[in-house]
């Protein structure tokens, strides 16, 4: 199993460009998250999904739109990128436990995005 | 609504020297914890986790953490940290399904290891 795996690596961009970052998992699991992490601040939640077909805004969702179509795929797209979005970029996944919600939750290796 | 403080944004420790790391939450109901280990460059490894049970957790890589109701407590520990240790280490509090499987993150420990 790949786990969970993100595109592209790294990207440069310049302020109002626009551009899509990829998450697959191949561990059947329902719920899908984006965050970004800053210096000094850990990891930001901006969107995440509970389900195929569905959405919900995170800790800091605006500039960011989402769309989970497959259940393995989580996409999130940057449709006017601005300096503030500088980050690294981490995709997560985790599946639903009877016991506890939530399991723990697996990490991609990070998008790491700067805009110019 | 939950959260997590980790109040030491750096550590600096020698080589085999016991190492623990502190992390205290808010959260009204009992909370799933999480230690998260970050090498430079990486995503994020799941060390260990707490949901309910033996208040005494073991993890991946001789860590272990102890959940203390009374003082909102989840630290980490380790007896003899080894070089390969030094990363950045994440405290998280998730509040389970009722809350969409949220999962808020403290600001990180970054470890360094003294040779």
């Amino acid at each position: 199993n790949a786990g969970v795996t993100q595109t592209p690596k790294f990207r440069v961009l310049k302020t109002g460009q626009s551009m899509t970052l990829l998450c697959a998992q191949d561990m059947n699991h329902e719920y899908m998250y984006w965050y970004r992490q800053d210096p000094g601040m850990g990891l930001r939640l901006i969107h995440y999904s509970v389900g195929e077909g569905t959405t919900a805004k995170g800790e800091v969702p605006d500039g960011y739109n989402v769309s989970r179509l497959k259940k393995q795929n989580f996409l999130l797209g940057l449709e006017s990128a601005a300096p503030s979005q500088t980050s690294v970029y981490f995709c997560a996944s985790s599946h639903w436990d009877r016991a506890g919600g939530s399991s723990e939750q697996y990490f991609g290796p990070g998008t790491r995005l700067t805009v110019t | 609504a939950q959260s997590v403080t980790q109040p030491d944004i750096h550590i600096t420790v020698s080589e085999g020297a016991s190492l623990e790391l502190r992390c205290n939450y808010s959260y009204g109901a009992t909370p799933y914890l999480f230690w998260y280990v970050q090498s430079p460059g990486q995503g994020l490894q799941l060390l260990l986790k707490y949901f309910s049970g033996d208040t005494l957790v073991q993890g991946i890589k001789g860590f272990e953490a102890e959940f203390k109701r009374s003082q909102s407590s989840f630290n980490l520990r380790k007896p003899s940290v080894h070089w390969s240790d030094a990363a950045e280490y994440f405290c998280a509090v998730g509040a389970g399904y009722s809350s969409a499987s949220k999962i808020i993150f403290g600001s990180g420990t970054r470890l360094s290891i003294r040779p």
